[in-house]
């Protein structure tokens, strides 16, 4: 079956530490994307990337950072310089081009607690 | 900033009423997007609209791009316990690349 996959599930770290998110995704899609959704918020972006070795910042990057070294992987990394780093982290991915290139799919999340 | 306005909050029915939700915006819109999310999940798409006026349906849900390119409406005709949980509507701006998300409308189902 065709997806996303996010791992893990749930995330627990110490402040002070990076730690990272990963992301695969099976579909063929060129792009890519990493929101962080906060309670009672609507999904806000942090990077997107269209193409391998390639990526642009969203809304809300600071503090974090991601690679694309290959199609089907975005792995993101929340560092010790985001002030607030607990949160719900959702992936997405769609075509890149043509008319339905807005329908972006969402893997499962990873909920990650700081403390 | 926030650029869409999705309402309402929250929705408290019973079990075999109809729920109707809305996202506005001063913006033109070329793609409204309807996800519904599940406690703990990604969203999951269920609808999406391309041209002005458009009504489309996906078995009991029925969402219309609005013909001002300003808004979007969700309709949910006879409940069911499953359809429990938050509906997010999601929208291209006329020239912008990036998706904007409204705040999301939590459905309660009473049984």
């Amino acid at each position: 079956d065709g997806g996303i996959t996010q791992s893990p599930k749930y995330l627990f770290r110490k402040e002070g530490q990076n730690v990272t998110l990963s992301c695969e995704q099976n579909l063929n899609h060129d792009a890519m994307y990493w929101y962080r959704q906060d309670p009672g918020q609507g999904l806000r972006l942090i990077y997107y990337s269209q193409i391998v070795n390639d990526f642009q910042k969203g809304d809300i990057a600071e503090g974090y950072s991601v690679s694309r070294e290959k199609k089907e992987s975005f792995p993101l990394t929340v560092t010790s310089a985001q002030k607030n780093p607990t949160a719900f982290y959702l992936c997405a991915s769609s075509i890149l081009a043509g008319p339905y290139s807005y329908e972006q799919y969402f893997g499962p999340g990873t909920r990650l607690t700081v403390t | 900033g926030q650029q869409l306005n999705q309402s309402p909050q929250s929705m408290f029915i019973q079990e075999g009423e109809d729920v109707s939700m809305n996202c506005t915006s001063s913006s033109i819109f070329n793609t409204w997007l309807w996800y519904k999310q599940d406690p703990g999940e990604g969203p999951v798409l269920l609808i999406a609209l391309y041209k002005a006026g458009e009504l489309t349906s996906n078995g009991r849900l029925t969402a219309q791009f609005g013909i001002t390119r300003k808004d979007s409406f969700l309709n949910i005709s006879a409940s069911i316990p499953s359809d429990v949980g938050i509906y997010f509507c999601a929208g291209r701006i006329q020239g912008a690349q990036k998706l904007v998300f409204g705040q999301g409308t939590r459905l309660t189902i009473n049984p």
